[in-house]
């Protein structure tokens, strides 16, 4: 079964400060999704990406999945307060993700200091 | 914005009783699921429907069941709420498409759970 593995656990990074978060697949992704949750709450859809070398930005976050479609990075840009959270990547049921739906890392506590 | 609700937000309750959490979306999708989150762990699919009369079983086995007799509505029910039933619960939905290879899933803000 899709087995996703992320990286680092958390991450207490400086505000204004750069930061990147892997995830790695052990099957190969045909699709790869970055969510973010608050504690506590739902998640929120971020970037879906698809082909191996895709690289998408939504305001200061990018994401990319490697040619080879077997891992994902999401990086962040001058982090703000607001980034602060746990991040997700979750693969369909296409790359092997089990019954249905999606298949999520253990995802990546991200803190923020002032 | 996700149009997707869950309630209670929090709910907590003795052993022994029974608890429905709903779950509705006002998108029209025909698939819904049911996600359960431990603390700092992973969410993990327990049940799942392609559209009405529809109810599947995830990946992680559960002693709690689910409905689908509207489209915008799948209620989580556990007859005899445990301890072992702690947890957050999240519901969520996506259009519904038999030859796609992906879907994007629209989640709810989640029921905390907590059984005494």
């Amino acid at each position: 079964s899709q087995e996703l593995e992320q990286s680092p656990q958390s991450l207490i990074v400086q505000e204004g400060k750069n930061l990147t978060i892997n995830c790695t697949s052990s099957k190969t992704l045909y699709g790869l999704y970055w969510y973010k949750q608050k504690y506590g709450e739902g998640l929120i859809f971020l970037m879906m990406l698809q082909k191996g070398g895709e690289e998408k930005s939504h305001e200061k976050i990018t994401a990319k999945l490697d040619e080879k479609k077997q891992q994902s990075s999401l990086h962040i840009t001058a982090s703000q307060p607001s980034h602060a959270g746990i991040y997700l990547c979750g693969a369909g049921p296409y790359s092997g993700g089990g019954a249905d739906g999606l298949t999520f890392g253990k995802g990546t506590h991200l803190i923020i200091q002032p | 914005e996700a149009d997707i609700y869950q309630t209670p937000r929090y709910l907590v309750i003795g052993t022994g009783k029974k608890i429905t959490l709903e779950c509705s979306q006002t998108m029209g999708h025909d698939k819904m699921y049911w996600y359960q989150q431990d603390p700092g762990m992973e969410l993990h699919l327990i049940h799942y429907s392609y559209g009405v009369n529809s109810t599947e079983k995830g990946d992680l086995s559960s002693e709690s069941t689910v409905s689908r007799i509207r489209t915008e509505h799948f209620p989580l029910t556990l007859e005899s709420a445990r301890p072992s039933h702690t947890s957050q619960y999240l519901c969520a939905s996506s259009e519904f498409s038999r030859d796609a290879t992906n879907e994007k899933l629209f989640f709810g803000s989640g029921t905390q759970l907590s059984v005494l």
